[in-house]
């Protein structure tokens, strides 16, 4: 069955490091995205891309960046860890425009910043 | 951009009782308006979703209905049991690929 999947699904690294969350899809999704959820603040919209080569910032794009080199991947990179980036991250996957639009998340990672 | 109010914020009801969860955006142009629940420790899951063109939809237990001129969208939980509890996202696509804003989330608590 397609799916979107995440990895790690825990992560505890320390102030200042660069850290890497992967995210790969099955449906030959075009859009991907990257969320962050904090307790009060609902999910937050960090970047997204539209297809491959193609990137934009969402939101709370400060102290992250993505990359998309093909249409499964979109890994998403803390440059410099902060305390504040402690968070769960989601990442989705949706179809294009015109069609079913619907978003489809993976299971999430807990991140901890020390 | 687009910007999507939710309230309450924490809701809760007995068990059979209704829910009503409500939604505003500030964008014109969206249109499209899914709602996800998301259990303790789980992923966001698509509950129902509706688009501009419909005023409402009904898939059992739970409807949501869409006013455009208001630019508010609500989801409605009837005989609501303990299963539900859950806090619950409604969002707006926004731009030109059907990009998700979300609002904060409503902690639903159904109480048996």
């Amino acid at each position: 069955d397609a799916e979107i999947t995440q990895s790690p699904r825990h992560k505890i690294t320390e102030t200042g490091r660069q850290v890497t969350l992967a995210c790969h899809q099955t449906w030959n999704h075009n859009n991907m995205f990257w969320y962050r959820q904090d307790l009060g603040h609902g999910l937050r919209l960090i970047h997204y891309s539209y297809g491959v080569q193609d990137t934009n910032k969402g939101e709370v794009s400060d102290g992250y960046s993505v990359s998309r080199s093909n249409t499964e991947d979109l890994p998403l990179t803390l440059e410099s860890a902060a305390s504040s980036q402690t968070s769960v991250y989601f990442c989705a996957s949706s179809l294009d425009r015109g069609m079913n639009t619907e978003a489809f998340f993976g299971q999430g990672t807990r991140l901890t910043v020390v | 951009g687009e910007n999507v109010e939710q309230h309450p914020s924490t809701l809760s009801v007995q068990e059979g009782d209704s829910a009503v969860i409500k939604c505003t955006y500030s964008d014109s142009a969206s249109n499209y308006f899914p709602w996800y629940k998301q259990e303790l420790g789980k992923r966001p899951q698509l509950i129902i979703d509706i688009r501009s063109n419909v005023g409402e939809k009904k898939d059992q237990r739970i409807a949501v209905t869409l006013n455009k001129t208001a630019k508010h969208f609500s989801l409605h939980i009837t005989e609501t049991q303990p299963e539900d509890s859950a806090v619950y996202f409604c969002a707006a696509s926004w731009g030109s690929q059907g990009n998700l804003i979300f609002g904060k989330g409503t902690k639903l608590s159904v109480k048996p």
